[in-house]
């Protein structure tokens, strides 16, 4: 079992570019999970999915872009990088969904990403 | 305003001291769950604790959930290098299982 896996671990960008953020897992998890992390901010939550086919917005949603492709994979968007955007991006997904009481999320190695 | 305010924000501290660091909120949670996340990797749930009161260990590790389910706590006997990282009190509100993260507390233990 590789757990939740990220592509790629890191990557430049200069503002104005876009790009596609990978995640999957392989624990037949219902929902996933985007978070961002920055320094003195934790983690916060950018979007989610309950279960396959839905997708909603958490805390800080502006300026991107989400699909959950199959159960297995969920992926997040740059439409047109900016440098607020610089953070390290983490993918977690977790067994339980919105009408359980909740439970572990695993995450992923995270990427780093970097727009100048 | 945030939901979850932990401290102290940082700690240095030598192998062998002992150390305890809080997670406080005005708010009351049905659980909440300390995760712990070392360099370059992604956090790792070490307890979930669910009753006003409850204590829990983990080896040297012991957590508390406050009374009254506001505040938790996570003490440390006997510190190792082996537990540096940064350690996150996290609570699930909304639907979807969704987790809200304190800020964190990065503790460094040195030889």
């Amino acid at each position: 079992n590789a757990g939740v896996t990220q592509t790629p671990k890191f990557q430049v960008l200069k503002t104005g570019q876009s790009m596609t953020l990978q995640c999957a897992q392989d624990m037949n998890h219902n929902s996933m999970y985007w978070y961002r992390q920055d320094p003195g901010m934790g983690l916060r939550l950018i979007y989610y999915s309950a279960s396959e086919g839905t997708t909603d917005k958490g805390e800080v949603p502006n300026g991107y872009n989400v699909s959950r492709l199959n159960k297995r994979e969920f992926s997040l968007r740059l439409e047109s990088a900016a440098p607020s955007q610089t953070s390290v991006y983490f993918c977690a997904s977790s067994e339980y969904g919105s009408w359980q009481g909740g439970g572990e999320q695993y995450f992923g190695p995270g990427t780093r990403l970097t727009v100048t | 305003t945030q939901l979850l305010e932990q401290s102290p924000q940082f700690l240095s501290i030598q192998e062998g001291e002992n150390l305890t660091v809080y997670c406080n909120s005005s708010s009351v949670f049905s659980s909440l769950q300390w995760y712990r996340q070392e360099p370059g990797e992604g956090p790792v749930l070490l307890v979930t604790v669910v009753t006003g009161g409850e204590v829990k260990k983990l080896k040297r590790l012991t957590f508390q959930f406050g009374d009254a389910r506001k505040d938790s706590s996570l003490h440390i006997t006997a510190a190792q290098p082996g537990d540096t990282g940064l350690y996150l009190c996290a609570v699930i509100t909304g639907t979807a299982s969704k987790l809200t993260f304190g800020t964190g507390t990065r503790l460094q233990v040195t030889l």
